[in-house]
């Protein structure tokens, strides 16, 4: 069974950092590029990061650019998402994707984990 | 960076209707183009990729259409478990952007 398990998430100050962590199994983790996805409460989904099978190729959104680091350890099957110089309007459930490898379509979702920047 | 817009915003509807929603992109983007289901505290859920292709398991009801700017998703006999809020989004290039999303609500 192919699963996604976001962690990490949590209550964090403005200015704070966060690491979350998506541990993949069910599937070849290294055979396939993944995503994160976020979305703030009550609003839609806004894409953040890509990262391809090798960690090769990254692409970041703008509003996180700079702040964010995107990485994956194949070995370990698991992804990850440095998160720095936090902001009130980060906060929202962050998701772990895997994406196709032709049209690069979230073909599988985890269940997300909560991300609140508050003072 | 390449725009995507949905529409309508929202929509209410019976169950056996068709529905269809529309996305536009601000710039081509050949056949880039995925749809997601969305339930209430739920993840999000594939349809669609590569503006056509269904993706494993998804009710024959659903199907999409549209190249370069402008895509369909189409719902053809609306069932109960289908009413969400739906998403596309184009993979062509970074920044892989959403649209804004279509509620699909009861009417």
């Amino acid at each position: 069974e192919v699963q996604l398990v976001e962690s990490g998430g949590g209550l964090v100050q403005p200015g704070g950092s966060l690491r979350l962590s998506c541990l993949a199994s069910g599937f070849t983790f290294s055979d396939h590029n993944m995503n994160w996805v976020r979305q703030a409460p009550g609003k839609g989904l806004e894409w953040l990061s890509h990262i391809s099978t090798s960690g090769s190729i990254i692409y970041y959104a703008d509003s996180v650019k700079g702040r964010f680091t995107i990485s994956r350890d194949n070995a370990k099957n698991s992804l990850y998402l440095q998160m720095n110089s936090l902001r009130d309007e980060d906060t929202a459930v962050y998701y772990c994707a895997r994406a196709g490898s032709t049209w690069y379509a979230a073909n599988f979702w985890g269940q997300g984990t909560l991300v609140t920047v508050s003072s | 960076d390449i725009q995507m817009t949905q529409s309508p915003s929202s929509l209410s509807a019976s169950v056996g209707d068709r529905v269809t929603i529309t996305c536009r992109a601000s710039q081509s983007i050949t056949k880039y183009l995925n749809w997601y289901q969305q339930k209430p505290g739920r993840a999000p859920k594939l349809l669609i990729f590569g503006a056509t292709n269904s993706e494993s398991g998804v009710p024959s009801r659903f199907s999409g259409s549209g190249s370069g700017t402008d895509f369909t998703l189409s719902i053809s006999s609306l069932q109960p478990e289908d009413f969400a809020t739906y998403y596309c989004q184009q993979t062509h290039s970074s920044p892989y952007n959403f649209g804004q999303g279509t509620r699909l609500d009861i009417k």
